[in-house]
């Protein structure tokens, strides 16, 4: 299945880094999420686009740096993350943002140094 | 209280059990309802929505109760590739900035064995 892709797949980063993970949906939709997923807790939500316009911040610290292009694309760029951070990074999409199936990609599993 | 939960497990079965997982979701207006399953380090991926009259894919049967705010999941001739994470799922069911959530509760695992 391709309808949500993710790259990279694995990053491995110091702390001092930079690094930015690429999301892209073919599936036609027009809402588009960063979810964060550490071992043994639930899906926590970072960032909600609708129609290429961040509608949620869920609190996340500034060191994340959503992007959104176009409604097909979405980048979070990363900069001085903390260990903490070490986690499975989800991209995901819906057709619409009003609560209905979401469609996940890959994920980026990230470690940071 | 959390907004979703579930009974983490894991629950062991043997192949061809019939296995159910209940999950209780704490706000009324929740008007969407999903089961998602998620296999080790993958991506969570839909299993099947939950409608109001209970609805049933092959082995899998969903059910609603609003009244008492549950969700179950029934598997008959459990399978040992349904081993995985299950996860229920419950839009916020209001609006906030253009937006309605969803909340993933924690999962139920299920280990399936010959």
């Amino acid at each position: 299945e391709t309808g949500v892709t993710q790259t990279p797949r694995h990053l491995v980063m110091g702390m001092t880094n930079k690094k930015s993970l690429k999301c892209e949906q073919h599936l036609g939709h027009n809402a588009m999420y960063w979810y964060k997923q550490s071992a043994k807790k639930p899906l926590e939500l970072m960032f909600v686009y609708n129609f290429k316009e961040q509608t949620e911040n869920n609190s996340v610290p500034s060191r994340f740096s959503p992007e959104c292009p176009n409604s097909s694309h979405l980048f979070l760029h990363l900069h001085t993350l903390q260990p903490e951070d070490s986690a499975l990074y989800l991209c995901a999409s819906s057709r619409t943002s009003g609560g209905e199936t979401q469609y996940f990609g890959p994920g980026t599993r990230l470690l940071v140094l | 209280r959390k907004e979703v939960e579930q009974d983490p497990g894991p629950f062991n079965v043997p192949e061809g059990a019939t296995v159910a997982f209940n999950c209780t979701y704490s706000n009324s207006a929740s008007q969407s309802f999903f089961w998602y399953r998620q296999d080790c380090r993958k991506e969570p991926k839909l299993l099947m929505s939950v409608y109001s009259s209970g609805n049933e894919d092959g082995r899998f049967t969903a059910q609603l109760n609003r009244a008492s705010q549950y969700i179950s999941l029934l598997i008959r001739d459990s399978k040992l590739s349904d081993s995985a994470t299950y996860l229920c799922v419950v839009n916020s069911g209001e609006f906030s900035g253009g937006y309605n959530k969803l909340i993933f509760g924690a999962g139920t695992r299920l280990a399936v064995h010959p």
